[in-house]
């Protein structure tokens, strides 16, 4: 079935540093790829997302990679500020017009950045 | 704040009961995805409507149902409630198939959740 894996569940990194989180997805048909960062009790926001026609996006401090042959997609922070610390997700889903579009969620990572 | 909008924000009520919650998408947007985040499952896809009409359906319990009106506003039915159906439910809409220009069609935009407490 569709699934996807996040890791770690939690990170904990020095300002200044930078994050790295990591997703793997089941489903070969999977071609967008969201991240959402949540903050305690609100709504997740969309940060970034790529496309399986793309390797790479990057918009200032956060990038996203995709590699379609191994199924994985990370997200990048770097420079992390205190305001980065939440909880983020990762997304995979089947777009376009013959597919729902339904987002399978990651488990989490719980990412704090220590001033 | 992504347009979307969600009531209640909050909903306490007693194990047995039925509650409907509320989405109204962005504007233009066809497209209403149902999501419920609990401590333990995270966020899982409930269902989908698209136009008026069911696209969708994940791990959704009979017990819950779900309908999209003309105007698009779209309402998830919780009945017989029990203790593990306290979660945070959130919508969130998509433009959809008829994608404007420039425009993805597979962005999704999450309102703010109704917290459910079941007692």
């Amino acid at each position: 079935g569709e699934n996807v894996e996040q890791h770690p569940s939690t990170l904990s990194v020095q300002e200044g540093d930078s994050a790295v989180i990591k997703c793997t997805y089941s489903d070969s048909a999977s071609n967008y790829f969201p991240w959402y960062k949540q903050e305690l009790g609100k709504r997740p926001q969309l940060i970034i997302d790529i496309r399986s026609n793309v390797g790479e996006k990057k918009d200032q401090r956060i990038a996203v990679t995709l590699n379609k042959t191994a199924k994985h997609f990370s997200l990048h922070i770097t420079e992390t500020q205190p305001e980065d610390s939440a909880v983020y997700f990762c997304a995979a889903s089947k777009g376009g017009s013959s597919n729902t579009g339904k987002l399978i969620f990651g488990q989490g990572t719980t990412l704090q950045v220590k001033p | 704040d992504s347009g979307v909008t969600q009531t209640p924000k909050h909903l306490i009520t007693a194990t047995g009961q039925r509650v409907t919650l509320r989405c109204s998408p962005r504007s233009g947007d066809l497209s209403v995805y149902w999501y419920q985040q609990s401590l333990d499952q995270g966020l899982q896809f409930l269902i989908q409507y698209y136009n008026g009409e069911e696209r969708a359906k994940g791990n959704i319990l009979e017990r819950f149902s779900a309908q999209q009106f003309p105007d698009l506003h779209s309402e998830l039915n919780l009945s017989s409630l029990e203790l593990g159906d306290s979660a945070l439910y959130f919508c969130a809409s998509s433009v959809g198939l008829a994608g404007r220009r420039g425009q993805s069609t597979d962005t999704q935009y999450f309102g703010p959740g109704t917290r459910l407490t079941v007692l």
